[in-house]
């Protein structure tokens, strides 16, 4: 079945910026959405942006100046780059796939997530 | 857009029945029938539990169910077991085509 990998540095300094990649395992990113997700130590999912493996995205409106994701369909991979972190940025990264017909825009699968820590 | 509003907190016995409610507007809950429920407990990933307001995916036990009024949702869980004890997420498709979640909703197991 579909599993998802993120990976990426787990330490960020301040007014730089993060960058995640997710590894699609087991099946083709195309044809599907894919979406990041992140959740800061001890609160509750936030919805980051999601891409279309064609490249065209939504993002987030309160982030929306900040992130940019993008998708490599060759490698089976898409990116997530968040400028400018601060420390309320500090939270674990999740990427999904987006199921859009089957499961009417429900998340599924999901990675297993990344600690990203903003700090100097 | 804003977090969509669910309790903090709910509890119950084993074997009773709960609800946990997702209110949001007519931008997200009330205006589309694509509201999701994920349970997530201590260090993993979510699970999808249910999507399109009611239904379950293949695997999902039968005794977790929702339902939608206006612009609330409500995932409802019978026969409470201890390994119902989860956090739990409404999230929405909304206006723009962007996407939203609740605040989330502890559920203790007593």
């Amino acid at each position: 079945q579909v599993q998802l990998q993120e990976s990426g540095p787990g330490l960020v300094k301040p007014s730089e910026t993060l960058s995640l990649t997710c590894t699609v395992s087991g099946g083709s990113i195309n044809s599907y959405y894919w979406t990041w997700i992140r959740q800061p130590p001890g609160e509750g999912l936030e919805w980051i942006g999601y891409i279309y493996y064609s490249g065209s995205t939504n993002y987030n409106p309160s982030l929306k100046s900040r992130i940019t994701i993008s998708v490599d369909t060759s490698k089976n991979q898409f990116s997530l780059n968040l400028r400018s972190v601060i420390a309320a940025d500090t939270a674990v990264y999740f990427c999904a796939r987006v199921e859009v017909g089957r499961y009417k825009w429900g998340f599924d699968p999901w990675g297993q997530g990344t600690l990203v820590t903003v700090s100097s | 857009q804003s977090a969509l509003t669910q309790p903090a907190s709910v509890s119950g016995s084993p074997g009773q029945s709960i609800s946990i409610s997702c209110t949001g507007t007519s931008n997200d809950v009330g205006g589309y029938n694509f509201v999701s429920w994920y349970q997530q407990h201590p260090g993993k990933a979510p699970k999808l539990m249910i999507y399109a307001v009611s239904n379950r995916p293949s695997g999902v036990s039968n005794r977790f169910s929702g339902s939608k009024s206006g612009n609330t949702a409500s995932l409802t869980i019978s026969g409470l077991q201890a390994e119902d004890e989860a956090d739990y997420y409404c999230s929405s498709y909304a206006s723009s085509g962007t996407l939203v979640f609740g605040g989330g909703t502890k559920l203790t197991v007593l």
